[in-house]
């Protein structure tokens, strides 16, 4: 049972736009949630987090926004850079001693120059 | 940053054969250490939870004699997939923390194993 969704598979933007990325969870035990990016034959790299105690965290480009009420989080990258063309997942875990993150299938972003 | 090696990257190997995978944290020490599969198109899936010097514990579903996991030290965890089948064909990834099984710890992953059973 996907507990973590990302609807949409692919998401094609224009340089210097706006990307956002999108991210539903069913379990609301879920307090911790992140976004991890990945590059073709690389493993995932942290991107940014957010505790549920929290509504926005912003690093630099990327911001994240979370609304418990909807189950729904969401990634925002402004300005889109080409070098933002990867595979975007969201992660979710249950708290300060779950360890186990559950994934989303990702987000394919290309940004066309 | 925090570096996680794994090896190898792709293993092509005929059906019975079993293929061990490596992860290893490079500068840091990981007392926990994670080991997820992922089929085309679908998510990472957990398979299990390796701690060092004790048994993984295995997510339900997954066959702890088909994939044994040994966490001997502090940055070495391998995966065997042992008797392989076409069916074990899949995008094998490991991840670790830094700081035990924390999950405001970011999991630090590898570059992932390719594994193809003829």
């Amino acid at each position: 049972d996907q507990q973590v969704k990302q609807n949409s598979p692919s998401l094609s933007v224009q340089e210097g736009r706006i990307s956002i990325l999108n991210c539903d969870y069913t379990n609301s035990m879920f307090d911790y949630f992140l976004w991890y990016k990945k590059y073709p034959a690389e493993g995932p790299t942290f991107l940014i987090s957010i505790s549920s105690i929290k509504d926005k965290n912003e690093d630099g480009r990327f911001t994240v926004f979370l609304n418990k009420s909807a189950k729904h989080l969401s990634l925002h990258i402004v300005p889109s850079q080409p070098g933002d063309s990867a595979v975007y997942f969201c992660a979710a875990s249950g708290g300060i001693n779950d360890y186990k993150l559950s994934f989303g299938a990702g987000t394919t972003v290309t940004v066309r120059a | 940053g925090a570096v996680v090696s794994q090896h190898p990257s792709r293993v092509i190997c005929k059906s019975g054969t079993s293929v061990k995978i490596e992860c290893r944290s490079l500068d840091f020490q990981a007392t926990t250490m994670f080991w997820y599969r992922q089929f085309p198109k679908q998510s990472l899936m957990l398979m299990a939870t390796s701690n060092e010097g004790s048994k993984a514990t295995y997510e339900q579903g997954v066959e702890k004699d088909k994939f044994l996991i040994n966490h001997a030290s502090l940055t070495l965890s391998t995966l065997t997939v042992t008797s392989a089948h076409p069916e074990d064909s899949s995008f094998y990834i490991c991840s670790a923390s830094e700081q035990g099984a924390n999950s405001n710890q970011p999991q630090h992953f590898g570059d992932g194993t390719r594994l193809s059973i003829l």
